[in-house]
């Protein structure tokens, strides 16, 4: 069956433009997560998502950071007035449900802020 | 939060040889998994383990959670398993996913 999508795949932006991000999950997942990986900071988690609640997002980084899911499914992730510290890839996993299941990675939106 | 660390960080190997990496962790975990990421940078699946022993080819992998590690085994190495391989745990009641710093593979032909 298909995997996590992401859109878009490469993402250029001017510093202080806002961008969008997407995911689509496997479909029947209800679990969601955003992570973002750069070059000092490895891999690391910003949120995630039980149907289109988020009952943890003690990762977004500033509240320039926002994210939402709707019809439990597509979720897209916003960074407001972009910086160049915001540069990374962002990438979306799902799971079947919360808790302890085995997570799948999308490929990932490489975001360069100029 | 719990912490996580790979070793090494760095291997080179010839074509054929076998290896293994290891993945220490600070706490009880109840998801352990491992993760090859290719070259266009896509996290591939290689094991959900976090108790046990897995195999599935030429890969292997044991957790060990009341010692708080795991080991994954590559045995007769080929090009195609360059990259970098992650470990990621959860912890009870966390539902993030926490990765250590990988270990980046090359193997020579």
């Amino acid at each position: 069956g298909a995997g996590v999508s992401q859109s878009p795949s490469n993402k250029v932006t001017e510093k202080g433009k806002d961008v969008e991000l997407r995911c689509d999950p496997i479909s029947g997942h209800t679990a969601l997560y955003w992570y973002r990986q750069s070059l000092g900071q490895g891999l690391e988690f910003l949120i995630y998502f039980q149907g289109n609640s988020a009952p943890d997002k003690s990762g977004l980084p500033s509240d320039r950071f926002s994210a939402e899911r709707t019809g439990g499914s597509v979720s897209t992730l916003t960074i407001q007035r972009t910086q160049q510290e915001d540069s990374a890839v962002y990438l979306c996993a799902s799971s079947l449900q919360r808790g302890a299941y085995e997570q799948y990675f999308g490929p990932g939106t490489r975001l360069t802020v100029t | 939060g719990i912490q996580v660390e790979q070793s090494p960080p760095d291997l080179i190997l010839q074509e054929g040889a076998n290896s293994t990496l290891r993945c220490n962790f600070s706490d009880s975990v109840n998801n352990l998994q491992w993760f090859h990421q290719n070259p266009w940078g896509q996290l591939i699946n290689l094991f959900y383990i976090p108790s046990g022993t897995k195999q599935n080819g030429r890969l292997s992998a044991t957790t060990v959670a009341t010692e708080r590690y795991s080991l994954l085994y590559i045995s007769s190495s080929q090009t195609t398993d360059s990259g970098v391989y992650f470990c990621a745990v959860g912890k009870v009641g966390n539902e993030k996913l926490t990765f250590g710093t990988g270990t980046r593979l090359t193997i020579i032909p």
